[in-house]
């Protein structure tokens, strides 16, 4: 099992671009989680799906939308991007009735300049 | 979801337990006690949880104290290996949501 696998895992895009981060998991977890975590910071949570079809704004939703394709599926997309948006992004998933232990990624590092 | 509070940064000596606290007072009855470290750079990972009995893994302890307001989590030999920053996270098993604090960066010196 690969786990919880991210594509790209680096991108450098210029403002006003767009770009979408792609995120699957092999594991037949229900929840997905995408998070950013700028330098020297705690991860921070930008959206959130309990399951297919479902999807809930996290603590830093504005400038993202994403979409919960199927199960394994998690995307997370830039629309026009913004230097502020500089930072790793973590995708995660967690387990059916253990929704606590998430499995995460080894990140996107996404430089927008 | 309940807060954590945790202190930014400890030290250990390689070879002693590392404690790190975690006070988290609003925790409320379905809330569990779930604690993540982050290797430089790398993704999270998971180490252990716990709803109100001490738990061990392979990897740490965690005590939770009786009223549950605050839990500690063990690493009885720390190597340097260890060095990492640790997050302490409430999550209730209700819709809720994984939401990362700022963590406690432990230093594990030679």
């Amino acid at each position: 099992n690969a786990g919880v696998t991210q594509t790209p895992k680096f991108q450098v895009l210029k403002t006003g671009q767009s770009m979408t981060l792609q995120c699957a998991q092999d594991m037949n977890h229900n929840s997905m989680y995408w998070y950013r975590q700028d330098p020297g910071m705690g991860l921070r949570l930008i959206y959130y799906s309990a399951s297919e079809g479902t999807t809930d704004k996290g603590e830093v939703p504005n400038g993202y939308n994403v979409s919960r394709l199927n199960k394994r599926e998690f995307s997370l997309r830039l629309e026009s991007a913004a230097p502020s948006q500089t930072s790793v992004y973590f995708c995660a998933s967690s387990e059916p009735g253990l929704a606590g232990k998430g499995y995460f990624g080894a990140g996107t590092r996404l430089s927008v300049l | 979801d309940a807060k954590t509070t945790q202190p930014p940064s400890m030290d250990c000596a390689e070879g002693r337990a590392a404690n790190l606290p975690c006070n988290h007072s609003t925790i409320s009855g379905n809330e569990y006690v779930y604690w993540y470290r982050q290797i430089h750079s790398q993704g999270p990972q998971y180490i252990i949880h716990g709803l109100k009995n001490n738990e061990t893994n392979e990897m740490a302890s965690l005590i939770i104290t009786e009223d549950r307001k605050s839990s500690t989590l063990i690493l009885p030999h720390a190597t340097l290996r260890d060095t990492a920053v640790y997050y302490c996270i409430v999550w209730n098993n209700q819709g809720g949501k994984l939401i990362f604090g700022q963590g406690t960066e432990l230093s594990v010196k030679p």
